[in-house]
């Protein structure tokens, strides 16, 4: 299995600010991903993150509002940028193990924008 | 891209039943995991199940991949059962059904 934190579990914020989430892992990984999953909906990926390449982003995501880094194996962050309302969501960190392609989720951070 | 699948949407139980999630998706894939997502959002890992049947406790899943399809049962549902039931396949990413919205009655 793996381990995986976020950093904040929830925060609100206002319009017009960013927020960076931290997402750690306790082993090292090649494949993290970035979810989302808007109120009362599925999971939808954002953006995969491998360490020592740019971010690959989804359809309907972009790096402007949705940086992202991964400097090391174990360590990632991604960056909701001039946040809006529609930007309340839930947004979930998870890596994939190398060998067996089996994924694992972190405990998501549920973001408020008011 | 792959479609997923999952029926019922919606669930409702009195603890002690038996139910059965299905889950169909439209082309061959490298992996199908079931998950549970608890009332706080939480996503804990139930099978990794590209073929075949696995058990753990009251619960126990089966994949088809002849025939694209996989099913999860649990028996003897409790309350804390509740939640969603997400089953996601591998295909070029990780792609997630719509969910199944499970609610066991005391």
């Amino acid at each position: 299995s793996a381990v995986i934190s976020q950093k904040p579990s929830r925060d609100i914020c206002q319009r017009g600010t960013s927020l960076t989430i931290q997402c750690q892992v306790d082993s090292q990984v090649t494949m993290m991903f970035w979810y989302r999953q808007q109120p009362g909906q599925s999971l939808t990926l954002i953006a995969t993150a491998n360490q020592g390449s740019e971010a690959t982003y989804e359809s309907g995501f972009v790096i402007d509002k949705f940086p992202i880094s991964r400097p090391n194996l174990t360590f990632s962050t991604l960056t909701v940028s001039n946040m809006s309302p529609e930007d309340s969501s839930i947004y979930l960190c998870s890596v994939r193990r190398d060998v067996s392609y089996e994924q694992y989720f972190g405990p998501g951070t549920r973001l408020t924008v008011t | 891209g792959i479609q997923v699948e999952q029926s019922p949407p919606d669930l409702i139980l009195q603890e002690g039943a038996n139910s059965t999630l299905r889950c169909n998706f439209s082309d061959s894939v490298n992996n199908l995991q079931w998950f549970h997502q608890n009332p706080w959002g939480q996503l804990i890992n139930l099978f990794y199940i590209p073929s075949g049947t696995k058990q753990n406790g009251r619960l126990s899943a089966t994949t088809v991949a002849t025939e694209r399809y996989s099913l999860l049962y649990i028996s003897s549902s409790q309350t804390t059962d509740s939640g969603v039931y997400f089953c996601a396949v591998l295909w070029d990413d990780m792609r997630f059904g719509a969910g199944t919205r499970l609610t066991v009655k005391p």
